[in-house]
């Protein structure tokens, strides 16, 4: 079976600060991983795609992956409290072709 | 231009019933997904489409079939309403069934089953 993992939070940071979100999955094959934003009563916004080990940059975002560690990680810089919300990870696999998604961590940022 | 529309945005069913969730996706992409959220979970994978043709299932019962249709349009279509199928569902869309193709996320349709 597989499962994709993060940290249910809550996760709270204060505005300005980088918040770190972590996910694991167990899928060796995973090739592509995704992070979605989900605020409250709204549908999962896509936010950052990862495909090759290492660093993306998309703004204030960040995203790291790790395939050795079957680790995905998303960093927010410079915090605001409009980034409060759910965040999903979410991976794909082979010829499986649908998401896997975590249960999501909830970002509160505080002003 | 448009997203992934679907409708209707609010549905109020007793068990036993049956409903049809409706799916637009955006202009150009050609496959469809459709998920479940039950509240304080990400999405659960139920249906892939592409080209009209299922093309992956995820583990929910009979009850819940899918269609999609020359226009890429899509339904979801579930039978026998148990309390426990109250939840977001949810369709996205993407250009193929490339992997690394993201899903957009339609709106959802919230199912409530009383």
């Amino acid at each position: 079976q597989k499962e994709v993992e993060q940290n249910s939070g809550p996760l709270s940071v204060p505005e300005g600060a980088i918040a770190s979100l972590n996910c694991t999955y167990s899928d060796r094959v995973s090739q592509s991983f995704f992070w979605y934003r989900q605020y409250s009563g709204k549908s999962p916004e896509l936010i950052m795609s990862i495909y090759s080990n290492g660093d993306k940059e998309d703004g204030r975002f960040t995203a790291q992956l790790n395939k050795a560690s079957q680790y995905v990680s998303l960093l927010i810089r410079d915090s605001q409290p409009s980034d409060s919300a759910t965040y999903l990870c979410a991976v794909a696999s082979g010829s499986a072709r649908q998401l896997t998604f975590g249960s999501g961590t909830q970002l509160t940022v505080l002003p | 231009d448009a997203g992934v529309t679907q409708s209707p945005t609010h549905l109020i069913k007793t068990r036993g019933q049956h409903v049809t969730l409706r799916c637009s996706p955006i202009s150009g992409h050609k496959s469809v997904s459709w998920y479940q959220q039950v509240l304080g979970q990400g999405p659960q994978f139920i249906f892939q489409y592409y080209e009209k043709e299922e093309r992956g299932r995820g583990n929910f019962p009979d009850r819940f079939s899918a269609r999609q249709f020359p226009n890429y349009s899509s339904e979801l279509n579930v039978n026998a309403l148990l309390l426990g199928d109250s939840a977001l569902y949810l369709c996205a869309s993407s250009l193929d069934i490339r992997e690394f193709s993201p899903l957009h996320f339609g709106n959802g349709t919230r199912l409530t089953v009383t």
